[in-house]
């Protein structure tokens, strides 16, 4: 069982270039979201979903998309990088269950933009 | 807004205790916690639900005060695998896993 896969581990990017962090998992979790981690800042919500074909924004989505075609799939694209994006991305899934439930997170991407 | 934590970082012996608080403006439904260590994912340690619930997780336990909005992590006898940066996530609703609000993180060093 393999949880929550994010690919790649490791990106750089110039700015103004485009590209897709990849995020899998194979749990049939209903709740998926992605988060950026900032030194000193914690974790700050992106785009998260409830269900396929069902996305909606977080704390900070400037920049961003995302869609959910698949229950097993959450891609996260960056559409013009900038340095200010330069952070370690992670991607989370849940149950939805009658309460709120634990989050499982992808090992992160660490993403530099030059 | 982002539930505030303190402190932002605690140094302690192995076996010596700390708390680490999380606060909200907001009324909240549950309050998450994990650890992270260096260069890892965030790890599920337990979740607190309205009603003021109190949980533990081996020496690690949680508490809630939902009239206060807060929630406190007690670490207990710590153990050196106990150091990791601590963060709480909140949730305003029963179904808004998907909006949880992180803390920005306390930082936990254990010392032999």
């Amino acid at each position: 069982n393999a949880g929550v896969t994010q690919t790649p581990k490791f990106q750089v990017l110039k700015t103004g270039q485009s590209m897709t962090l990849q995020c899998a998992q194979d749990m049939n979790h209903e709740y998926m979201s992605w988060y950026r981690q900032d030194p000193g800042m914690g974790l700050r919500l992106i785009h998260y979903s409830v269900g396929a074909g069902i996305t909606d924004q977080g704390e900070v989505p400037n920049g961003y998309n995302v869609s959910r075609s698949t229950t097993e799939d959450f891609p996260l694209r960056l559409l013009s990088a900038a340095p200010s994006q330069t952070s370690v991305y992670f991607c989370a899934s849940s149950y939805r269950g009658p309460r709120n439930t634990e989050a499982f997170f992808g090992q992160g991407t660490r993403l530099t933009v030059v | 807004q982002q539930p505030v934590q303190s402190p932002q970082a605690v140094i302690l012996r192995e076996g010596e205790d700390a708390v680490i608080n999380c606060s909200s403006s907001k009324a909240l439904y549950s309050v998450h916690w994990y650890r992270q260590k260096h260069g890892e994912a965030p790890v599920f340690l337990m979740i607190l639900l309205k009603g003021g619930e109190q949980k533990g997780h081996d020496k690690i336990s949680a508490s809630f005060n939902e009239k206060k909005q807060q929630s406190s992590l007690y670490l207990t006898a710590s153990q050196l695998s106990y150091s990791g940066t601590y963060f709480c996530g909140t949730a305003e609703a029963t179904d808004s896993w998907g909006k949880l609000q992180f803390g920005a993180g306390t930082q936990v060093v254990v010392t032999p």
